[in-house]
């Protein structure tokens, strides 16, 4: 069976400091990936996909990147947070194709003060 | 562009009353659609899809949803509601063909009252 990771489950970050998130999928194959931040408790907002290594889209310009060094693993970063990079962070993985439900991490908070 | 609005932002209802919760979408063409649970502190958890054929799916914990194309609707509904069922629901559109993004609904949270 498929599972995906995220870690840390929490950080709490100063202002300007660097950040690394990290997500791995394990159990499936060129999965699509993708980062979205959750402000507030509420609606998702779609920073990042991959539809394989080294192919990233990013949604949203801000101070935030993504990687993807390998097949099942997606990196989110930042050189410099903001006080408004605060928030829920999810890693999802689909598969392409017709049956293209999203499964999602665990998670993590970022606080940045 | 597709978008999906979830009109209430809060729905309460009686432990083992019927629930309802809505979701209406615009998209070009026929879509995928999508419902999702989110508990305290946690990931979004897959319920159920539509994906072609018969307008009713049936999904995890007893749910299911009727989607409904001349009013544009995919409403979740479960025939009698659990405490346990108390937490944050999101419907998802994706438009068919080729890559797209599924677009999240701002959620609606569901307080079921023992």
């Amino acid at each position: 069976s498929q599972t995906i990771h995220q870690w840390p489950a929490t950080l709490v970050q100063p202002v300007g400091s660097p950040l690394s998130l990290e997500c791995t999928v394990e159990g499936t194959s060129n999965p699509n990936l993708y980062w979205y931040r959750q402000a507030a408790g509420r609606g998702l907002q779609l920073l990042f996909y991959s539809v394989g290594i080294g192919q990233i889209s990013s949604e949203v310009p801000q101070n935030l990147s993504a990687s993807r060094p390998q097949d099942r693993q997606f990196i989110l970063s930042s050189k410099k947070l903001l006080l408004s990079d605060s928030g829920f962070y999810l890693c999802a993985w689909s598969l392409g194709g017709r049956n293209n439900e999203q499964f999602f991490g665990p998670g993590t908070r970022l606080t940045v003060l | 562009a597709q978008s999906v609005a979830q009109p209430e932002d809060q729905v309460n209802v009686a432990e083992g009353n019927p629930l309802t919760v809505k979701c209406t979408y615009s998209v070009s063409g026929n879509p995928y659609l999508f419902w999702y649970v989110q508990y305290p502190n946690r990931g979004l958890q897959f319920l159920l899809k539509y994906i072609t054929g018969d307008n009713l799916v049936k999904g995890s914990y007893g749910f299911e949803a009727e989607f409904n194309k001349s009013q544009t609707s995919f409403h979740l509904k479960k025939p009698s509601a659990l405490v346990s069922d108390s937490a944050l629901y999101f419907c998802a559109v994706r438009q068919r063909g080729g890559y797209q993004k599924v677009t999240f609904g701002t959620g609606t949270k569901l307080q079921v009252i023992p």
